[in-house]
């Protein structure tokens, strides 16, 4: 089944630590992004990927890192500098010629 | 990339037909008009996207006038299921890049009653 592939769905963090977040896409895209949604409101860009070992920053990168080592993966690590990162992650993909992003089902992550 | 204002939420009843404006001023020529539907703690679906004129497939219709610069969801019949968050989207005609900084709004919630 095609697709993109996020996991865990529900991630509890203790404060002061680092978790990584996967997304995996066999949908052969070239682009890949990650969201964050706050209850209630809209989506917003943390970082990008155009191609691999390439990615840029969005408007809300800080406290977040992340790789593109293979076209497949884009996984992203929310570090113990994010203050506030209990929220719901989206990671998407998009072809190269097309002009449509696609989802996965989301990550939830909780800071306890 | 265009920034989009559509109304925070909208009400309905089961059988009705919803329409759901979005705004797009500032929409270039090689932008398209996406639309996404999202149901709590699941990522946006892809709906339907168009660039000018009239689109339909089998969930929804999307009008576009010809300055473009609104397009207006249309949902025939809705349900209960149809209990969402829709965005309005403008994406650039992709040609070897990716979309950049997206820009998503909170959406338009709707509310299908019984």
């Amino acid at each position: 089944d095609g697709g993109i592939t996020q996991s865990p769905k529900y991630l509890f963090r203790k404060e002061g630590q680092n978790v990584t977040l996967s997304c995996e896409q066999n949908l052969n895209h070239d682009a890949m992004y990650w969201y964050r949604q706050d209850p209630g409101q809209g989506l917003r860009l943390i970082y990008y990927s155009q191609i691999v070992n390439d990615f840029q920053k969005g408007d809300i990168a800080e406290g977040y890192s992340v790789s593109r080592e293979k076209k497949e993966s884009f996984p992203l690590t929310v570090t113990s500098a994010q203050k506030n990162p209990t929220a719901f992650y989206l990671c998407a993909s998009q072809r190269t010629s097309g002009n449509t992003i696609y989802f996965g089902e989301g990550s939830w992550l909780t800071v306890v | 990339l265009a920034k989009t204002t559509q109304p925070i939420s909208m009400d309905s009843y089961e059988g009705q037909e919803v329409n759901i404006t979005c705004s797009h001023n500032n929409i270039a020529t090689n932008d398209y008009i996406t639309w996404y539907q999202q149901f709590p703690s699941q990522g946006p679906r892809f709906i339907i996207q168009g660039y000018k004129t009239k689109v339909t497939n089998e969930v929804a219709s999307l009008f576009i006038p010809a300055d473009r610069k609104s397009s207006t969801l249309s949902l025939p019949r809705v349900s209960l299921s149809d209990t969402a968050v829709y965005y309005c989207l403008v994406l650039k005609a992709n040609y070897g890049g990716s979309q950049g900084n997206l820009i998503f709004g909170k959406g338009t919630k709707l509310s299908v009653k019984p």
